[in-house]
């Protein structure tokens, strides 16, 4: 299981506070990425990175927001703005310019109460 | 963008038995479709890939196929077994991935 950690597994915050996820991958890979995944549900895009200081937004941004200071690390802080933060969370990195292959992280399962 | 449709949403078959999940997409310089599998509270994982330079890859019991000109991609699991159980995502590459939404298979002992 190395190669992209996340932690913790499991996260419980009060409604209203923000959150920080963390992301780290020892892949030298360039791109990473934040999922969201809902019971039943496929993942949907909330940020990704291409390259060191540089990130997008995905299909559910709001309320979320990244950073990118270091190759290895792609922290995700979940903001009070966020309707509905419970869910599990999940990182992926890839090489994007060769492999295109996504890696995923063990994922956070965050319950806001 | 990218739209990725995955069907069925369920899939139940007997071990032993074959199972079929089919996606499309829509936009046509996509070159590369992944699909992985997910067990239950765990990570997703990648079972098998296909660039669009090809039309079949197939890896002992899996088989992926990808037909460009209609933009379907189809994923193939024959004899299958209790441990094949799983939600299954397939995956396509625009400026970022696009996921299916998902198939659960359950293999029936």
């Amino acid at each position: 299981d190395g190669g992209i950690t996340q932690s913790p597994k499991y996260l419980f915050r009060k409604e209203g506070q923000n959150v920080t996820l963390s992301c780290e991958q020892n892949l030298n890979h360039d791109a990473m990425y934040w999922y969201r995944q809902d019971p039943g549900q496929g993942l949907r895009l909330i940020y990704y990175s291409q390259i060191v200081n540089d990130f997008q937004k995905g299909d559910i941004a709001e309320g979320y927001s990244v950073s990118r200071e270091k190759k290895e690390s792609f922290p995700l802080t979940v903001t009070s703005a966020q309707k509905n933060p419970t869910a599990f969370y999940l990182c992926a990195s890839a090489d994007w310019g060769t492999a295109y292959e996504q890696y995923f992280g063990p994922g956070t399962r965050l319950t806001v109460t | 963008g990218e739209n990725v449709e995955q069907h069925p949403s369920t899939l139940s078959v007997q071990e032993g038995d074959s199972a079929v999940i089919k996606c499309t997409y829509s936009d046509s310089a996509s070159n590369y479709f992944p699909w992985y599998k997910q067990e239950l509270g765990k990570r997703p994982q990648l079972i098998i890939d296909i660039r669009s330079n090809v039309g079949e890859k197939k890896d002992q019991r899996i088989a992926v196929t990808l037909n460009k000109t209609a933009k379907h991609f189809s994923l193939h699991i024959t004899e299958t077994q209790p441990e094949d159980s799983a939600v299954y995502f397939c995956a396509a590459n625009g400026n970022q991935f696009y996921f299916g939404t998902g198939t659960s298979l359950t293999v029936i002992p």
